[in-house]
């Protein structure tokens, strides 16, 4: 299996910060990687495909990068409702996988 | 717009079989070139995909589960639906289905998990 290593696995930020999440794959998986954002009690919402390819929705301060087996999500200036836990989750091959999560809490 | 809704017992008895269901609405199960999949989350903890189904009984499952699991699909009814056999407390957790579709970016097609339902809690307990 393909593994997922998230980090940080949990940040706090302000209201307008911009903020970084980390994504490695234990093999390199192309640009086969889609980022998930979970709100307590919800299901995930699909944010990014392909890597850096925008969920029809999605805002534009969220961005996605990478290639092989380094990948970010980054939001440019977060706002209130972004406050969530965040998954990359590979497609290269199945199994699929998950990373293990990064809470963005408010500071 | 398509919805996917989880129906099943919420609780369980250790070593008894896990049943849900999950019914598409808003569109046709067999439309598309989709895969219909299980995916669960134990309580505080991160996602772990459990297995797919195609509308041709096609199945892939996470090895991890694989001899415990069996996945199947009623395309008149619009459902699909998940057993997970002799499962102990270590299988509580919310299970989501969801719908995979494949999205077009940086010149490849990635399998992406664009529809979800709500989740719904199962809880192994005597």
């Amino acid at each position: 299996d393909i593994q997922m290593t998230q980090s940080p696995s949990s940040l706090s930020a302000s209201v307008g910060d911009r903020v970084t999440i980390t994504c490695r794959a234990s093999q390199s998986i192309s640009n086969y990687l889609n980022w998930y954002q979970q709100k307590p009690g919800k299901a995930p919402k699909l944010l990014i495909f392909a890597a850096s390819s925008f969920q029809s929705g999605v805002p534009s301060r969220f961005s996605g990068s990478g290639s092989g087996t380094d990948f970010t999500l980054s939001i440019s200036s977060l706002q209130p409702e972004d406050f969530a836990t965040y998954y990359c989750q590979q497609s290269y091959t199945t199994p699929w996988t998950f990373g293990q999560g990064t809470k963005v809490e408010i500071k | 717009q398509v919805q996917l809704q989880e129906s099943g017992p919420g609780l369980v008895k250790p070593s008894e079989t896990l049943s849900l269901t999950c019914t598409v609405s808003g569109d046709s199960i067999s439309s598309g070139s989709y895969y219909w999949n299980w995916i669960r989350q134990p309580a505080g903890k991160g996602l772990e995909w459990i297995g797919r189904i195609y509308t041709s009984g096609s199945t892939n499952y996470n090895p991890s589960l694989k001899s415990r699991v069996t996945m199947s699909v009623d395309t008149p009814k619009n459902q699909f639906s998940l057993k997970l056999s002799s499962v102990t407390a270590a299988d509580t957790a919310v299970y989501y289905c969801a719908r995979e579709a494949d999205y077009y970016g940086s010149g490849s097609y990635s399998p992406s998990f664009d529809y979800w339902g709500q989740g719904t809690l199962v809880t192994v307990s005597s």
